[in-house]
């Protein structure tokens, strides 16, 4: 029961180079996310898709770019890597209804030097 | 523009004491509640929530209570355990949104 997988765990880009962040997940799960958490902060959401084919913004989209072209896979683009986009990646999914929680996989640390 | 608040940083208990973990919210749309749980290097775990629609709800060790009228929520923990030390996340929905709005967090460690 594998729930929800990111890749990679960790990651040092140099500024300008790009990068994809996957997140898959197994339990059939419309709803996806993406967040970063910065140190002494919350988690922010990114983006986020109600279902395959769809998506919108979050509130720190900049930078980014997601596409949701199955309903296991939601992965997050980096273009121009920015040293402020150095964060914790979170990926997260949930069922139907918002009492359902959101499941969270183990993230991807990420820097930009 | 913090809709989610969790004023203490950090909270140091005793085994076996009572812990309370505290969260405000400014976003009279907010009708679900939840708290996660997170380890260092893992990602959140669920671990209770609340409908606006009721004031307490209790899993265990674990008792949430909702104040409406003062926007105000808490955690009870009892008795704290030292697998318990982690940092507590608050979080909250409103209206037709779908999207979780968390706070800051709460490290909470337990002495031995």
């Amino acid at each position: 029961n594998a729930g929800v997988t990111q890749t990679p765990k960790f990651r040092i880009l140099k500024i300008g180079q790009s990068m994809t962040l996957q997140c898959t997940q197994d339990m059939n799960h419309n709803y996806m996310y993406w967040y970063r958490q910065d140190p002494g902060m919350g988690l922010k959401l990114i983006y986020y898709s109600v279902g395959a084919g769809i998506t919108d913004k979050g509130e720190v989209p900049n930078g980014y770019n997601v596409s949701r072209s199955t309903t296991e896979d939601f992965p997050l683009r980096l273009e121009l890597a920015a040293p402020s986009q150095t964060s914790v990646y979170f990926c997260a999914s949930r069922g139907g209804t918002a009492d359902q929680p959101q499941h969270f996989g183990d993230g991807t640390r990420l820097s930009i030097l | 523009d913090q809709q989610v608040k969790q004023n203490s940083p950090s909270l140091s208990v005793q085994e076996g004491r009572i812990s309370i973990l505290n969260c405000d919210y400014t976003n009279s749309m907010f009708d679900y509640f939840l708290w996660y749980k997170k380890y260092p290097a893992e990602g959140p775990t669920f671990l209770i929530s609340i409908s606006s629609i009721k004031d307490k709800n209790e899993d265990g060790r674990f008792t949430v209570f909702l104040n409406k009228s003062a926007k105000h929520l808490s955690l009870h923990i009892v008795p704290s355990q030292p697998g318990d030390s982690a940092v507590y996340f608050c979080a909250a929905y409103g209206g037709a949104t779908n999207k979780l709005i968390f706070g800051t967090g709460t490290l909470l460690a337990v002495q031995p």
